[in-house]
């Protein structure tokens, strides 16, 4: 069974900060999927990475897969309130494409104006 | 990002009763899911489909649910005879052939009394 913990469960900070959270697995994924979710609605995808030690940037947002492919993080940057909510990783199968996803534990993300 | 429709947003239904929820997929988005989310906890596989079969199903999905897509179009999620536990978000999600990358729907609250 393929298990995701993503690190810290909760995070609170002030506006302009920096900040990383992480997923982690003993398993290996085909990919690794960072997902936004708002309260009452469904995940809004973020970015999608496949490759080993591959980091993809969206504006301030940073996204690394691990060499392994055994973990990710979201690094953010200057956070701001509009940062805030909950962020959810989930890894691909162990084959590449089309195989169901599974979710991490989710970290709830604060950023105090 | 791709837009994925559900219906209804919330069902409230007595146990026992049969409750549909229902997905209007994304145009070349041959494979779908659906995923529930209990209040408080992760998002949970429970099905995925592909050319009119189930292509994997977890130990959630038992014989009181099935999928279809009856015209084509819509991707249906049926619950035969729901009990207080089935209380939960349900999500459907799609994704293009040969990739992980899965969009989710905003969710249909179902509630069972």
């Amino acid at each position: 069974t393929q298990l995701l913990e993503q690190s810290p469960q909760f995070l609170s900070i002030q506006e302009g900060e920096n900040l990383t959270v992480y997923c982690n697995s003993s398993s290996v994924f085909s990919s690794l999927q960072w997902y936004r979710q708002e309260p009452g609605e469904g995940p809004v995808l973020l970015v999608t990475v496949v490759t080993g030690g591959e980091v993809k940037k969206l504006k301030r947002l940073t996204f690394q897969f691990g060499d392994a492919r055994k973990d990710s993080s979201l690094h953010i940057t200057a956070a701001q309130p509009g940062d805030t909510g909950l962020y959810l990783c989930a890894g691909g199968g162990v084959n590449f494409g089309n195989e169901k996803l599974t979710f991490g534990t989710g970290t709830r993300l604060t950023i105090i104006p | 990002e791709p837009e994925v429709t559900q219906t209804p947003s919330h069902q409230v239904t007595q146990m026992g009763q049969e409750v549909i929820l229902r997905c209007v997929p994304i145009s070349n988005h041959l494979y779908f899911y659906w995923y529930r989310q209990i209040l408080g906890q992760k998002v949970e596989f429970l099905v995925s489909f592909y050319n009119n079969e189930i292509s994997e199903k977890s130990e959630i999905f038992d014989d009181q649910f099935s999928v279809e897509r009856p015209d084509g179009s819509n991707f249906t999620l049926k619950i035969r005879s729901t009990k207080l536990e089935d209380s939960a978000m349900y999500f459907c999600a799609m994704g293009l052939a040969g990739t992980d990358t899965q969009y989710f729907g905003p969710g249909t609250r179902l509630t069972v009394l």
